[in-house]
C-alpha cells in the first residue's frame, strides 16, 4: 500500500498560520479516526504531537490543531515559530496494513 | 522517566540476520503495545510492526512478513526484532515506539539503530 500523501515542502513566516495536508483513501484515513501527527526535528526521533484526528498529547502547545474532511487530514500552527522548523509526519491507522505514515512535510519558518 | 534503548544495529550481508533489542523503563512495560519503525536515511517513516502488551498479537507491514519476528520479555521490559534475509532496502534506522494507548499512536521513541545492509 502507497504511503500517505503529504506535500514535500511548506513555509510559512513567524507570527503566521500554515496549514499541511495528509491524503489517503477510505481504507484509511477516510475510515478511521485514527490519524495521528508526528514532529521530528533534524537528527533527532519523532514526537507525537496529534492522535486520533483532533487530540494533542500533554505538553504539546495548543498552537498545534488537527482536522479531517472526507479522506484528508490537516495539521495547523498557528503563530508560527522559528522552533515549529521541522519535518512532519501523518499516519494513520489502514484495515489493510494496519498503519502506514505519510511522506512528510518539511516545514520551513521564513 | 519513560526511556527506550535501542541496541543490536550493525553492518550486515545481504541474506543475513540480525536481532535488534530495546530497553524499557519508567512505565509498566506490560500494559503498552510497542512498535518498531524504519526511516531510510534522508527519507520518511515506515511502520514495520507492532505486538501487544502482554505479546500474543503482532502486526506486521506487508513488506515484512515472514522475515521479521516482534517479541517481547515482559520480565526483563525489553522489545525484540528479530530479522532474516535482509536485503539492501532494509538499510534504515530502526527505531522503538511505546503505544499511547491502543496500537496506533506512539507517544515515546528511542533515539533508533542503524541496520545496514550491504556486501
Amino acid at each position: 500500500q502507497s504511503a500517505l500523501t503529504q506535500p514535500a515542502s511548506v513555509s510559512g513566516s513567524p507570527g503566521q498560520s500554515i496549514t499541511m495536508s495528509c491524503t489517503g483513501s477510505s481504507s484509511d484515513v477516510g475510515d478511521y479516526n485514527y490519524v495521528s501527527w508526528y514532529q521530528q526535528h533534524p537528527g533527532k526521533a519523532p514526537k507525537l504531537i496529534i492522535y486520533d484526528v483532533t487530540n494533542r498529547p500533554s505538553g504539546v502547545s495548543n498552537r498545534f490543531s488537527g482536522s479531517k474532511s472526507g479522506n484528508t487530514a490537516s495539521l495547523t500552527i498557528s503563530g508560527l515559530q522559528a522552533e515549529d522548523e521541522a519535518d512532519y509526519y501523518c499516519s494513520s491507522y489502514t484495515s489493510s496494513t494496519s498503519l502506514i505514515f505519510g511522506g512528510g512535510t518539511k516545514l520551513t519558518v521564513l | 522517566e519513560v526511556q527506550l534503548v535501542e541496541s543490536g544495529g550493525g553492518l550486515v550481508q545481504p541474506g543475513g540476520s540480525l536481532r535488534l533489542s530495546c530497553a524499557a523503563s519508567g512505565f509498566t512495560f506490560m500494559n503498552y503495545a510497542m512498535t518498531w519503525v524504519r526511516q531510510t536515511p534522508g527519507k520518511g517513516l515506515e511502520w514495520v510492526s507492532t505486538i501487544s502488551g502482554g505479546g500474543g498479537t503482532t502486526y506486521y507491514a506487508d513488506s515484512m512478513k515472514g522475515r521479521f519476528a516482534i517479541s517481547r520479555d515482559n520480565s526483563k521490559n525489553t522489545l525484540y526484532l528479530e530479522m532474516n534475509s535482509l536485503r539492501a532496502e532494509d538499510t534504515a534506522l530502526y527505531y522503538c515506539a511505546k503505544a499511547q494507548r491502543g496500537y496506533n499512536k506512539f507517544d515515546y521513541w528511542g533515539q533508533g539503530t542503524l541496520v545496514t545492509v550491504s556486501s
